[in-house]
């Protein structure tokens, strides 16, 4: 069964902070990774997708891949309270052609 | 159109009840999906439907009956469900088998 590691949090960060959620996964031939954010008592929602090493920006939200290490990372810059959500990791099993979910990380931003 | 619904919003039902979900999409993507997801926990993949056929069943009990009569639409049929069965039933699509997945809103499911 492949996995997908995230601290659950929560993760508490004061207003125009940067925050830094991260990501593990074990399936070394994985291409694809997710990023979505879901506020309580909503659905998931995609914020961010990103196939290559590197850094893919996209607004406030910045998404980093290492696929050496099996990493994938989101940064939100200048946090606002209505980011206060469940950040949900998402790594494409490339065998199974579906998504295996982290458990999430609760992130707070304090006003 | 860009976005999948989902419809009820919310379901109470009883054990001996039989009820459907259904989920709806004209976006043109060809895979759709049925997830479950209990409270903080991640959604937990149920079906798979890649071009209206079923192509991933994670060994769910067959209380639940998925449908995918056209590309648009998906329904999930429920008969004689257990009060544990109650949770938050997404629906998501994608462009095909293995692209991002969008998800539709949920039905919110309570069984009595």
């Amino acid at each position: 069964q492949k996995e997908v590691e995230q601290n659950s949090g929560p993760l508490s960060v004061p207003e125009g902070a940067i925050a830094s959620l991260n990501c593990t996964y074990s399936d070394r031939v994985s291409q694809s990774f997710f990023w979505y954010r879901q506020y309580s008592g909503k659905s998931p929602e995609l914020i961010m997708s990103i196939y290559s090493n590197g850094d893919k920006e996209d607004g406030r939200f910045t998404a980093q891949l290492n696929k050496a290490s099996q990493y994938v990372s989101l940064l939100i810059r200048d946090s606002q309270p209505s980011d206060s959500a469940t950040y949900l990791c998402a790594v494409k099993e490339e065998y199974g052609n579906k998504l295996v979910f982290g458990a999430g990380t609760i992130l707070r931003v304090k006003s | 159109d860009t976005e999948v619904t989902q419809t009820p919003k919310h379901l109470v039902m009883g054990m001996t009840n039989k009820k459907s979900l259904k989920c709806e999409q004209h976006m043109g993507h060809r895979a759709m999906y049925w997830y479950k997801q209990k409270a903080k926990k991640p959604p937990e993949l149920m079906f798979v439907y890649s071009y209206e056929k079923l192509s991933i069943n994670e060994s769910v009990p067959s209380r639940f009956s998925p449908e995918c009569p056209n590309s648009s639409l998906l329904n999930l049929h429920l008969h004689a469900l257990q009060p544990e069965d109650s949770a938050l039933y997404l629906c998501a699509s994608s462009p095909l088998r293995g692209d991002e997945q969008f998800f539709g809103p949920g039905t919110r499911l309570t069984v009595l």
